[in-house]
């Protein structure tokens, strides 16, 4: 039971454009979301979060919106950059609970081209 | 100065084979974890200690045992290595608290022959 989908395997934009990067979640448990950035041969790192509180996180060029209704969630970008070119997982987690028992989904290539 | 550092990053070796994956933060976290990245490229908890205390133990084959000397490491022994455990195995640390976020290192890529 896959609790958290993103279902765009990878994304090609065009440098300067926006993207936006989706997640869906099923679990009505959770309630803070974040996204992770990851290269190759490195592990991921904390891009940013939202709390379930809200519906909007942003963060210089980064941007996370959130759809409870939907369970729905997106991250978007702008303007995208080569160096954003990286795989972005959506993690999803209820708050109060240890970070391990976030629930990953299995993450979105991104490629920025010049 | 690497926050969470795991050795080694590439360990190539035969079935049936006993290996150790270390970890170490230097963060001063209080928890840390093992995760495992399979080849549908799913991030799957294995295991998390808090203060060397074993709080998380997911559905993992007892060929895998954890171990946390102090709250700044935990390594990752696995006995009896088989095909299957071919993956890449990352390290992971985090403070308790509201929004918590997760370090990693940069992995260990394991390939079991």
């Amino acid at each position: 039971d896959q609790q958290v989908k993103q279902n765009s395997p990878s994304l090609s934009v065009q440098e300067g454009r926006i993207s936006i990067l989706n997640c869906d979640y099923t679990n009505s448990m959770f309630d803070y979301f974040l996204w992770y950035k990851k290269y190759p041969a490195e592990g991921p790192t904390f891009l940013i979060s939202i709390s379930s509180i809200k519906d909007k996180n942003e963060d210089g060029r980064f941007t996370v919106f959130l759809n409870k209704s939907a369970k729905h969630l997106s991250l978007h970008i702008v303007p995208s950059q080569p160096g954003d070119s990286a795989v972005y997982f959506c993690a999803a987690a209820t708050s109060g609970t240890n970070a391990g028992k976030s629930t990953f989904g299995d993450g979105t290539t991104l490629t920025v081209k010049p | 100065d690497t926050a969470v550092s795991q050795t080694p990053k590439y360990l190539v070796t035969q079935m049936g084979n006993d290996k150790s994956i270390k970890c170490e933060q230097n963060l001063g976290h209080d928890t840390m974890y093992w995760y495992k990245q399979d080849s549908k490229k799913f991030l799957k908890i294995m295991f998390s200690y808090n203060n060397k205390e074993l709080i998380i133990n997911e559905t993992v084959p007892n060929r895998f045992s954890p171990k946390s000397p102090d709250k700044a490491h935990l390594n990752l022994h696995i006995n009896s290595l088989e095909l299957g455990d071919s993956a890449v195995y990352f390290c992971a640390s985090s403070q308790a608290g509201i929004g918590e976020k997760l370090f990693f290192g940069s992995g260990t890529q394991l390939s079991v022959l």
